[in-house]
């Protein structure tokens, strides 16, 4: 596609839920990225995927957060068990191969409330 | 850890007026330092990036400059313009195969 799409782009769910947020991004670029951002502060990095595989899944915060990329394209985080601190924008991003500097290319982001 | 600093309150300035802006951080050596933008309800848009060997890239009414000894990044927009209106992110870059690690932003407010 032309950018990077994202949905839903609001999710209202109730603590102890489970959510799926998808990620689909521009064709042809292989780096994808999730980071959740919270209100009035920069982005934070969740996990970084390199084709299919997890190349840096140290920003997820503990064992409720899982994300797959399974055919190299499309991405899903996946939360279980929500808590009410899981509320944020949760924001995905690629990255053309062709490019030593990680320039991201970002869609405009999944916002979650748990309440 | 790596620690990215960049002034929390929000800058109000006057049309026209040069806004200048202040990314430092610690503990971290990267090979390019980026700067976005973000607009309310939207994701960041990548504006500029500087290399470690360079000392200042401009692009149009943006200019950033880039300190690796003081560990600092200063990002101006001249001639400054309500559309200027956003939050601006900087991000540190460790080049390929790593994570882009941003700061927490800072909102300028440009007034007609």
């Amino acid at each position: 596609g032309a950018g990077v799409s994202q949905t839903p782009s609001n999710k209202v769910t109730e603590k102890g839920k489970y959510v799926e947020l998808r990620c689909d991004p521009i064709s042809g670029h292989t780096a994808l990225y999730w980071y959740r951002q919270s209100l009035g502060q920069g982005p934070e990095f969740l996990i970084y995927f390199q084709g299919t595989g997890a190349a840096d899944d140290s920003g997820l915060p503990n064992d409720r957060f899982f994300a797959v990329r399974p055919e190299g394209s499309v991405s899903t985080l996946k939360i279980q068990r929500t808590e009410r601190g899981d509320s944020a924008v949760y924001l995905c991003a690629s990255k053309s191969q062709n490019s030593g500097a990680n320039v991201l290319t970002f869609g405009a982001g999944s916002r979650l409330t748990v309440l | 850890s790596q620690k990215i600093e960049q002034n929390s309150e929000a800058l109000n300035i006057q049309e026209g007026k040069t806004a200048t802006l202040t990314c430092n951080y610690t503990n971290y050596s990267p090979a390019y330092l980026q700067w976005y933008r973000q607009d309310p309800g939207r994701g960041p848009v990548f504006l500029l990036l500087i290399r470690e060997n360079e000392k200042e890239k401009r692009k149009e009414r943006l200019k950033v400059t880039f300190d690796t000894t003081l560990k600092q990044s200063l990002f101006h927009i001249t001639a400054s313009q309500p559309a200027d209106s956003a939050t601006y992110l900087c991000a540190l870059d460790g080049a390929a195969g790593n994570k882009l690690t941003f700061g927490g932003g800072t909102r300028v407010l440009v007034k007609p």
